[in-house]
């Protein structure tokens, strides 16, 4: 149980573009899912919470208009990133919480964006 | 803001060798505390988690992390490693009252060697 699922997997864009990566919980109900950003050889670091039906709380210094996203329901999230650059290029991962454990975060395989 | 360090970036062993990696956090608070792994090609997945009660923890494929709170230290622990633990091992830390937002470590890289 308790698998999240993105998809795309991979996607590769022009500059220019908008890309938006879905995340899902498939067996459980998310009340809150995250959206982190990880860079070659670096952590996890957090770009936004988003809870369902409310807008996101996003960390300082991540762009709320670049990065968009949708919580519409309980079992799925988006991040759209608007008017893509090249360095937005990164792996993008988003997890999320069952509400009856809030403090386990349980991951998707994440997105790697390429934007050239 | 609190912040996670885990001092060991690389480290190589050979199978049967011993493992402890280090993992610091700098808040005084309550917190919860993580171990996640990250395996060739796959998602995050939870090797264990401490939250309050007995400081040793067990999780699971064999390994176990102690928490001690005067060192805010959370290291983790494998007696005999195995090369299927090829991976990379991140310690994180949330913060009772922090919304839940997990600040990871810089990961440690592991290699077993047959």
């Amino acid at each position: 149980g308790a698998v999240v699922s993105q998809h795309p997997s991979r996607v590769i864009c022009k500059s220019g573009t908008s890309v938006k990566i879905e995340c899902r919980s498939l067996d459980f109900q998310a009340t809150t899912m995250f959206w982190y950003r990880q860079f070659p050889k670096q952590s996890l670091m957090l770009m936004a919470t988003s809870n369902e039906g409310s807008k996101a709380t996003y960390e300082q210094g991540v762009e709320k208009d670049k990065f968009l996203i949708n919580h519409a329901s309980l079992t799925l999230s988006t991040l759209t990133v608007t008017s893509a650059h090249p360095e937005d290029s990164s792996f993008y991962i988003c997890s999320a919480s069952i509400a009856r454990d809030y403090n386990e975060q349980f991951f998707g395989p994440g997105t790697r964006l390429t934007v050239l | 803001a609190q912040s996670v360090s885990q001092h060991n970036h690389h480290v190589i062993l050979s199978e049967a060798a011993s493992l402890e990696l280090g993992c610091n956090y700098s808040y005084g608070g309550t917190v919860n505390l993580f171990w996640y792994v990250q395996y060739p090609g796959q998602h995050l997945q939870l090797l264990l988690k401490y939250f309050s009660g007995d400081p040793l923890v067990k999780g699971i494929k064999g390994f176990e992390a102690e928490f001690i709170k005067s060192k805010f230290s959370f290291n983790l622990r494998k007696p005999s490693v195995q090369w299927s633990d090829t991976a990379e091992y991140f310690c994180a830390v949330t913060q009772t009252g922090g919304g839940n937002k997990l600040t990871f470590g810089t990961g440690t890289q592991l290699k077993v060697e047959l």
